[in-house]
C-alpha cells in the first residue's frame, strides 16, 4: 500500500535561514510526489510536483524538492525562509493505479523574525 | 479564472441533523474529487467523480453521505443524519483529465462542519 510519513509536526525557523521539510514515502511502483500548502483560511494550493522526469524538482516560492529513489525520500527545502511561508505544508502521493491523492499528515512551519 | 468555490465555509449543526456542503470546480474540469480533514488526522480522499458518474467512492465512511454531481457541473455531499465523528473540514478538488494521473488537483478553501 502506499503511504507518506512527514517526520515533522512542526518545524519553527528564523527568517532568512533555510526550510527543510522531510517526506519519507511507501509505493511498490513509481509514484507521482506532490508538495502542497495550506495557508490560514486559504485552500491547498500545488508548491511543486514529481512525476519521474527530472529527480530535482523546482517549484514556486523558491521551493524544491529531490526524488531520492534509494532513500524513499522527497524532502522540500528553500534557501531562505520568508514570513510568508508560514503555513502547514503537506507532502502527498498519487499511486499509479488511481487518481486518488494520498497525504502526510502536514508539517506546520513558523517562520520568526 | 475563478478557482474551486465551496460553500457554506463553516457549518454549526447538531447531532442528527442534516447537512449539504456546496463544491463548484473550474469550469471545464471533469475531475471532482471530495477530501475530508478530521481534526489529528491526515487528509483522506472520500470519492471522485468524472463528470457525473462516480468513478471511485472507496472512501466514503458509510451510507450516511451521499454525494451527486448532477449535470457534471457542481457537486454536493450531503450527511443524513449527521453524527459527532463527521466533524471535520472538508475539502473539494478540482482537475480538468488531461494529463493522466499525473493531472494537478485544484483545491478549494474548505468547508468546516462541526457537529455538537
Amino acid at each position: 500500500a502506499q503511504s507518506v510519513t512527514q517526520l515533522d509536526s512542526h518545524v519553527s525557523v528564523s527568517e532568512g535561514t533555510p526550510v527543510l521539510l522531510r517526506c519519507n514515502y511507501s509505493s511498490s511502483y513509481s509514484p507521482s510526489l506532490f508538495w502542497y500548502v495550506q495557508h490560514p483560511n486559504k485552500g491547498l494550493q500545488l508548491l511543486l510536483k514529481y512525476t519521474s522526469a527530472a529527480t530535482l524538482v523546482k517549484g514556486i516560492n523558491g521551493f524544491e524538492a529531490e526524488f531520492k529513489k534509494s532513500e524513499t525520500s522527497f524532502h522540500l527545502t528553500k534557501p531562505s525562509a520568508h514570513m510568508s511561508d508560514a503555513a502547514e505544508y503537506f507532502c502527498v502521493v498519487s499511486p499509479w493505479d488511481t487518481d486518488k491523492l494520498i497525504f502526510g499528515t502536514g508539517t506546520r512551519l513558523q517562520v520568526f523574525p | 479564472e475563478a478557482g474551486v468555490t465551496q460553500f457554506p465555509s463553516h457549518s454549526v449543526i447538531e447531532k442528527g441533523q442534516t447537512v449539504t456542503l456546496r463544491c463548484d470546480p473550474i469550469s471545464g474540469h471533469d475531475n471532482l474529487y471530495w477530501y475530508r480533514r478530521v481534526m489529528g488526522k491526515e487528509i483522506k480522499f472520500l470519492l471522485h467523480f468524472v463528470k457525473e458518474s462516480k468513478q471511485d467512492e472507496s472512501g466514503m465512511p458509510n451510507n450516511r453521505f451521499l454525494a451527486e454531481r448532477t449535470g457534471g457541473t457542481y457537486s454536493t455531499l450531503k450527511v443524513q443524519p449527521a453524527e459527532l465523528e463527521d466533524s471535520g473540514v472538508y475539502f473539494c478538488a478540482s482537475s480538468p483529465g488531461t494529463s493522466g494521473r499525473a493531472d494537478t488537483q485544484y483545491f478549494g478553501p474548505g468547508t468546516r462542519l462541526t457537529v455538537l
